[in-house]
């Protein structure tokens, strides 16, 4: 596969559910993103990875929590979510340059559709 | 507090003809700016940028204007083609201080008519 890949497409949970959301890049990139699409609002940032560490946590509240284990891979866990966390979840992914910062486009995958029941 | 603002939701143009999508920022700081393009079920993808040092770029049909004074961006589409029709999202970064966040605008949804 090519780009960036996330699964589940469609996920359906109950509130003391706990899931988990996968994305994978095969772009060789080294910068990693979640970012959440509520409707009628903006992408909102969540979560950055460079180089397999944390580098942005804007506020994300701690029903949700990222992990990323190498550079290709990330993970976004949800456990006792709402239902106003219904949302599009997008991963993205970019390379970093040398002193963190990043001067390259951002690549996204299709998206996991969450339904918070 | 709103920093990048795309002020029409949505926005229908004739086949053939130019399409113009407008984005609005607040932020100062933001030097680099981007479009991206929704399609439904799909992730947005990467359609052109722009640095802060130029006033105007250029990539086939499609051409993003700066206006730096008025903080202001579009896009140009021309001529318009029934594959346009999508969501274009406007996003800025301030990159001189290795910012590597995006801020978004909430999209205007373009449908060209056969």
């Amino acid at each position: 596969e090519t780009g960036v890949t996330q699964t589940p497409r469609h996920l359906v949970m109950g509130m003391t559910n706990k899931k988990s959301l996968k994305c994978e890049q095969h772009l060789g990139h080294n910068a990693m993103y979640w970012y959440k699409q509520s409707a009628k609002k903006p992408l909102e940032l969540m979560f950055v990875y460079n180089f397999k560490e944390q580098t942005e946590n804007n506020s994300v509240p701690s029903r949700f929590s990222p992990e990323c284990p190498n550079s290709s891979h990330l993970f976004l866990h949800l456990h006792t979510l709402q239902p106003e966390d219904s949302a599009l979840y997008l991963c993205a992914s970019s390379q970093a340059g040398p002193s963190g910062g990043n001067q390259e486009t951002q690549y996204f995958g299709p998206g996991t559709r969450l339904l918070v029941l | 507090d709103q920093q990048v603002k795309q002020n029409s939701p949505s926005l229908s143009v004739q086949e053939g003809r130019i399409s113009i999508l407008n984005c609005d920022y607040t932020n100062s700081m933001f030097d680099y700016f981007l479009w991206y393009k929704k399609y439904p079920a799909e992730g947005p993808t990467f359609l052109i940028s722009i640095s802060s040092i130029k006033d105007k770029n250029e990539d086939g049909r499609f051409t993003v204007f700066l206006n730096k004074s008025a903080k202001h961006l579009s896009l140009h589409i021309v001529p318009s083609q029934p594959g346009d029709s999508a969501v274009y999202f406007c996003a800025a970064r301030a990159t001189n201080f290795g910012n590597e966040k995006l801020t978004f605008g909430t999209g205007t949804r373009l449908t060209i008519i056969p």
